[in-house]
């Protein structure tokens, strides 16, 4: 079973500070999302990264891919209030179905 | 910007009783998927559905569960028996293609169900 263990499970920070949200597993996913999911609604894409290094920036956030696709980070820089919710990371399943395994998500919470 | 309706966003049960949650899937869609997510953990894959039958189903999805799709519009998920483990929000979504990379999910409000 392809699980995905996400750290820190919660976070809360000041307004301007940088963090980064950390999703690991000891399996090959063929592809990485992340999301974001406010309370009441259901999860919103950010990004997908592919490729195993691959690198991706959406205005003050980055990803990446690890290079044996097994983990991947999230990078935000100066957050702000607006980043706060819920960030899910999931993985792209490689047994030939194309379901998505989702993370055990980390809740942020960024502080005016 | 075209998106995935839920209906009812909330429902109250009584365990044993029949529920039935709706989802109005991206007109040109052709994937559809259920998750759920009990209060506090993650977010769990149900089944997925492609030209009208099952494609996967995980271990959560037994015989109490069913999905369809009836008139070429929506897409359900029955429970014919709920119990009270069964309470959560079940999410619906829908992709236009499959694959590595190209499988971008689009996902619904979620319907809450409460069961007592």
């Amino acid at each position: 079973t392809q699980l995905l263990e996400q750290s820190p499970q919660f976070l809360s920070i000041q307004e301007g500070e940088n963090l980064t949200v950390y999703c690991n597993s000891s399996s090959v996913f063929s592809s990485l999302q992340w999301y974001r999911q406010e309370p009441g609604e259901g999860p919103v894409l950010l990004v997908t990264v592919v490729t195993g290094g691959e690198v991706k920036k959406l205005k003050r956030l980055t990803f990446q891919f690890g290079d044996a696709r097994k983990d991947s980070s999230l990078h935000i820089t100066a957050a702000q209030p607006g980043d706060t919710g819920l960030y899910l990371c999931a993985g792209g399943d490689t047994s030939g179905t194309y379901k998505y395994i989702f993370g055990t998500g980390t809740r942020l919470k960024v502080l005016a | 910007e075209p998106e995935v309706t839920q209906t009812p966003s909330h429902q109250v049960t009584q365990m044993g009783q029949e529920v039935i949650l709706r989802c109005v899937p991206i007109s040109n869609h052709l994937y559809f998927y259920w998750y759920r997510q009990i209060l506090g953990q993650k977010v769990e894959f149900l089944v997925s559905f492609y030209n009208n039958e099952i494609s996967e189903k995980s271990e959560i999805f037994d015989d109490q569960f069913s999905v369809e799709r009836p008139d070429g519009s929506n897409f359900t998920l029955k429970i014919r028996s709920t119990k009270l483990e069964d309470s959560a929000m079940y999410f619906c979504a829908s992709s236009a293609s499959r694959g590595s990379g190209a499988n971008v999910l689009t996902f619904g409000a979620g319907s809450r169900l409460t069961v007592l």
